[in-house]
């Protein structure tokens, strides 16, 4: 069974800082992994997909890496802001399902 | 853009009612997804659906059921809501391919009195 889990559980950092988000997984055999962002009481949001062929997936500020033999992902946040301030969950595709991480929660401070 | 809606972002509801959450999209995406986000457990699946009239369940089905009948639109339903089914429900997307990327709709928060 497939589980994700994700480290630190909450961080605070001060504005300008580059951050590293931890993702990993039990099973290696996955065809992607997806980072998403979630604001308090609203739904996720896409940030980043990286399918398993690729090692790394850049968005603006935003960059992730996936080492699939190590089960792990890592998601770098560049000079951080505070409306940078939310949860981040990763999540990887099991059978027509996904398996999500707990989060991590973000706060940027000004 | 992907766009996935659903029908309330708030709802407020009493014990035994019978409730519907509906999530629409508009991207021809074959499957379909209801989820619910309680504090400390995560997300949790509740049920989903690869075609239409087709659904499977997901880890927490109990007092939910759904309803696809048409490809865009994916019912949940409470069919007699508890105060125990306060929570965020989250409706998502995805293509029936193994590199599917998923989408999610704003979410509703149900509370049950």
């Amino acid at each position: 069974k497939q589980e994700v889990t994700q480290i630190p559980a909450a961080l605070s950092v001060p504005e300008g800082e580059n951050l590293v988000l931890n993702c990993s997984f039990t099973d290696s055999a996955i065809y992607n992994l997806q980072w998403f962002r979630q604001d308090p009481g609203k739904g996720l949001t896409s940030l980043l997909l990286i399918q398993s062929s690729q090692r790394e997936q850049t968005s603006g500020r935003l960059n992730a890496s996936l080492d699939k033999s190590s089960g792990r992902s890592t998601l770098y946040i560049a000079a951080s802001q505070p409306g940078d301030s939310a949860t981040y969950l990763c999540a990887v595709p099991y059978g027509q399902n996904f398996v999500f991480g707990p989060g991590t929660r973000l706060s940027v401070l000004p | 853009d992907v766009k996935v809606t659903q029908s309330s972002r708030y709802l407020v509801k009493r014990t035994g009612e019978k409730v519907f959450l509906e999530c629409v999209q508009d991207m021809d995406h074959e499957n379909m997804f209801w989820y619910r986000q309680d504090p400390g457990l995560g997300l949790r699946l509740i049920y989903f659906s690869y075609d239409v009239k087709m659904k499977e369940k997901g880890d927490i089905p109990e007092g939910y059921s759904v309803s696809r009948e048409k490809k865009e639109r994916f019912s949940l339903i409470l069919e007699s809501a508890s105060t125990n089914q306060t929570s965020m429900y989250l409706c998502a997307i995805s293509r029936l391919a193994s590199n599917n990327e998923q989408f999610f709709g704003p979410g509703t928060r149900l509370t049950v009195l």
